[in-house]
């Protein structure tokens, strides 16, 4: 069992704000890395799937990094607004075997 | 497209009961996965299936636990009996190219089963 760790838990911010999360995964036999907005009681979502030391994407107001060599991802959300609410979870992709973090709950607060 | 398609959306049973859960993946998708979310953690994978085939069920309590996919398409996950301790959310997946570091996996909105 690899072990992914987000951080934080729960995070509570006023719209507008802007924010960031961490995912920190396995730095060995790295393969890929996706990210997932949870709506409850709605499907997880896929946001980005991160494949290169390096890489960055976007979409929209969010946007997310990969460092590889030290093992870890960040997402970032620019000017939150209450839609963002949600838990944003991590998964590392070991070579199609899906080992999620336990997620970070944001609540933006009107 | 349509989505991954699971149902019930939520089961309330009390333990030593059975349930049974079921899910549609989306066509063309070779790969199913069954996810358990318990509260406050991360999915934790269940069992996997290539087409027909089970790739991976490390993680399934297999003395209660059962699922299968016929023909594969749809699947079934079952639990007989259950525990107070699987109270969870019930996850289904498909994806298309398992081979691609993009394998991007969608989500069936989840069954939320409370095991009383």
């Amino acid at each position: 069992i690899l072990n992914v760790e987000q951080s934080p838990q729960s995070l509570h911010v006023q719209e507008g704000d802007s924010t960031n999360f961490t995912c920190s995964f396995p730095s060995s036999n790295f393969y890929a890395l996706h990210w997932y907005r949870w709506e409850t009681a709605k499907s997880p979502e896929a946001l980005f799937v991160m494949t290169l030391n390096g890489d960055e994407k976007k979409k929209g107001r969010i946007s997310a990094t990969l460092n590889t060599k030290e093992g870890y991802s960040y997402l970032y959300i620019k000017g939150s607004q209450p839609e963002d609410s949600a838990t944003y979870l991590c998964a590392f992709n070991n070579f199609n075997k899906f080992y999620f973090g336990s997620g970070t709950k944001l609540n933006v607060k009107p | 497209e349509a989505g991954v398609a699971q149902s019930p959306r939520y089961k309330i049973i009390e333990k030593r009961q059975s349930v049974a859960f079921w899910c549609n993946p989306i066509s063309g998708h070779a790969t199913l996965y069954w996810y358990q979310q318990i509260l406050g953690q991360g999915p934790k994978l269940l069992i996997q299936f290539q087409n027909n085939g089970v790739v991976d069920d490390s993680q399934l309590p297999k003395d209660r636990f059962s699922a299968e996919r016929l023909k594969g398409v749809d699947s079934t996950l079952k639990i007989q009996p259950a525990k107070l301790e699987d109270s969870a959310v019930y996850l289904c997946a498909s994806s298309l190219d398992p081979e691609s570091s993009y394998n991007e996996q969608f989500f069936g909105p989840g069954t939320r089963l409370t095991v009383l």
